[in-house]
């Protein structure tokens, strides 16, 4: 079972439409929480981070945790062209300093 | 307000030399990361830094691959008498405060982008 799993896609979303990018984790003691965004040929950026279980909101993007279920989500509304890139998903392991991405969701918005 | 800095961008090396990457951390960030990406996949840690000290080096190879952080100076990660397979994009993060405190948040550098001949 890898650390960090995420669907590798492509998640395909029409412009305007919700896209729904998932991410679960193996160590259940993980406290910190991350989604960052990676054009191709690019750095990744951080979009959000969360730490307490529930929804976190910042514009169009929405983080959510469930620590029970070791489940975290990301939800783009009113997805636009721009938005399509790789979303990774990344946990600092417990009582550690390594940060486990997993491998990506590539998301595709439809013009 | 300079981002993380790495250089070079692009490397080219023939099997056996040695690559040397560096990575200046945003002004204020004491605490660095390397990470390796290989075509398709997920940034793989590799090491995490602090100045002068390594904190947790267990995404490292066990052979030919360092890495510093100097009290004066870039972070340097050096891959010595390099293969094919180390042809790879190598991305250095930093942050202001440690992993678990809650201020931790990772900036990363543009890459290096190691081609191995």
């Amino acid at each position: 079972q890898k650390e960090v799993e995420q669907n590798s896609g492509p998640l395909s979303v029409p412009e305007g439409a919700i896209a729904s990018l998932n991410c679960t984790y193996s160590d259940r003691g993980s406290q910190s929480f991350f989604w960052y965004r990676q054009y191709s040929g690019k750095s990744p950026e951080l979009i959000m981070f969360i730490y307490s279980n529930g929804d976190k909101e910042d514009g169009r993007f929405t983080a959510q945790l469930n620590k029970a279920s070791q489940y975290v989500s990301l939800l783009i509304r009113d997805s636009q062209p721009s938005d399509s890139a790789t979303y990774l998903c990344a946990v600092i392991n417990t009582g550690g300093f390594k940060t486990i991405f997993g491998a990506g969701t590539r998301l595709f918005v439809k013009a | 307000n300079a981002g993380v800095m790495q250089n070079p961008r692009h490397l080219v090396r023939r099997r056996g030399q040695e690559a040397r990457l560096r990575c200046s951390p945003m002004k204020g960030h004491s605490h660095v990361y390397w990470y390796r990406q290989l075509p398709e996949e997920g940034l793989k840690f590799m090491v995490y830094l602090q100045k002068e000290n390594i904190i947790d080096e267990s995404g490292m190879p066990k052979e030919r691959f360092s890495a510093e952080f100097p009290k004066e100076g870039p972070s340097i990660l050096r891959i010595q008498q390099v293969v094919r397979g180390d042809s790879a994009a190598y991305f250095c993060a930093s942050s202001s405060n440690a992993p678990g405190t809650g201020g931790e948040t990772q900036y990363f550098g543009p890459g290096t982008r190691l081609l191995v001949l």
